[in-house]
């Protein structure tokens, strides 16, 4: 039952730096999701993706892309890390992404941009 | 989708009922309810979720009055593992999939 996997746990960058966040599901879940916490906040959604080859951008979309090539993987990337980045980061999933379906949650990526 | 308002923080006695409440004045005919809890770091756990009826499962009852705006997450026998942030989610049936999170209610069960 290993549901949504992300990797890494942990995340030290420099400025300027990229990377890329893994999240993969084995649920054949369509939707796919992204979203940032900042302490003492909410989630706030990055990315979305509601199938292979399908992708929007949530409420803060900037400084992150995504790609979904396949149905199980949903990477982010940083193309240039900043400060600002620092976060933890959710993937999240759902079987299509419909109101009655509840979402599956990852355990996040705790990323620190110095 | 609606916003919700709850209050920031809430104690609970071990083995009481904890009451969550939530007031969502602006819902719409077509937006559910729904609520989520995130313990410590960890990633957020659905609870539970409801259009206008009252609804159960093994975790929670959410209770939603007839006006739709306003709700309450009811944990009928609070544990200490129960301490956590509880998030209420207004959420339209044509908003695939996207969650927008509030600050929620950090829910402190006591011995």
């Amino acid at each position: 039952n290993a549901g949504v996997t992300q990797t890494p746990k942990f995340q030290v960058l420099k400025t300027g730096q990229s990377m890329t966040l893994q999240c993969a599901q084995d649920m054949n879940h369509e939707y796919m999701s992204w979203y940032r916490q900042d302490p003492g906040m909410g989630l706030r959604l990055i990315h979305y993706s509601v199938g292979a080859g399908i992708t929007d951008q949530g409420e803060v979309p900037n400084g992150y892309n995504v790609s979904r090539s396949t149905t199980e993987d949903f990477p982010l990337r940083l193309l240039s890390a900043a400060p600002s980045q620092t976060s933890v980061y959710f993937c999240a999933s759902s079987k299509t992404g419909a109101s009655t379906e509840k979402l599956f949650f990852g355990s996040g990526t705790q990323l620190s941009v110095l | 989708d609606a916003k919700t308002t709850q209050p920031t923080s809430m104690d609970c006695a071990e083995g009481r009922a904890a009451n969550l409440p939530c007031n969502h004045s602006t819902i719409s005919g077509n937006e559910y309810v729904y609520w989520y809890r995130q313990i410590h770091s960890q990633g957020p756990q659905y609870i539970i979720h409801g259009l206008k009826n009252n609804e159960t499962n093994e975790m929670a009852s959410l209770i939603i009055t007839e006006d739709r705006k306003s709700s309450t997450l009811i944990l009928p026998h609070a544990t200490l593992r129960d301490t956590a942030v509880y998030y209420c989610i207004v959420k339209s049936s044509s908003n695939t999939g996207k969650l927008i999170f509030g600050q929620g209610t950090t829910l402190q069960v006591k011995p």
